[in-house]
């Protein structure tokens, strides 16, 4: 079945700087990637998402880019801000025999943002 | 809409007792899934269903079972607690159309087996 791997598993950095998470997946057949964020204590929600035919989507100050030959994808937030700080979850639907309705999270990054 | 409800939000369980979790939603949606959430972890998935009366497994099903006899409701089952399913249960639903996919999730429910 799909297998996603998540990198790194924490990640601090300086308000202000960059952050990028990355993510591969193994099923070639997958074609929807989302990323969802999780604050403490609260549930995940979508925040950006990408479709295999697109090999790069922004959205204010985050972005997400897709290698299909590679199978890897990653998010990008620019000027990141404390309210950035949470757990992000990149995720993969795999695409075989009718496993098309599967979301394969992966096992997340701890993202914290120093003021 | 109240979007996805789910209760309990806590429960303490014995080893060898059995409960259910309830999911509701109202909005609609034909997916629906269950997911756990271990301490530091990632989200696996545990069943999931595309309408009333189909459901399938997910990564992890062992020990639990799920039924989808309405659109609105996703029960899942533990019929005998072990430690090892101590964690955060998620449930959510799935929107369809319109190019997304969006899960809606609920707000949880930690579930501690002793």
């Amino acid at each position: 079945g799909e297998n996603v791997e998540q990198h790194p598993s924490t990640l601090s950095v300086q308000e202000g700087d960059s952050a990028v998470i990355k993510c591969t997946y193994s099923d070639s057949a997958s074609n929807y990637f989302p990323w969802y964020k999780q604050e403490l204590g609260k549930r995940p929600q979508l925040i950006i998402d990408i479709r295999s035919n697109v090999g790069e989507k922004k959205d204010q100050r985050i972005a997400v880019t897709l290698n299909k030959t590679a199978k890897h994808f990653s998010l990008h937030i620019t000027e990141t801000q404390p309210e950035d700080s949470a757990v992000y979850f990149c995720a993969a639907t795999p695409n075989y025999g009718g496993a098309t309705n599967k979301l394969i999270f992966g096992t997340g990054t701890l993202l914290a943002v120093q003021p | 809409n109240a979007g996805v409800t789910q209760t309990p939000k806590f429960r303490i369980l014995k080893i060898g007792q059995s409960m259910t979790l309830q999911c509701t939603q109202d909005m609609n949606h034909n997916y629906m899934y269950w997911y756990r959430q271990d301490p530091g972890m990632g989200l696996k998935l545990i069943y999931y269903s595309v309408g009333a009366g189909i459901t399938d497994k997910g990564e992890v099903p062992n020990g639990y079972n799920v039924s989808r006899s309405t659109t609105e409701d996703f029960p899942l089952r533990l019929e005998l607690a072990a430690p090892s399913q101590t964690s955060v249960y998620f449930c959510a639903s799935r929107h369809t159309g319109g190019g997304g996919e969006k899960l809606f999730f609920g707000s949880g429910t930690q579930l501690s087996v002793l």
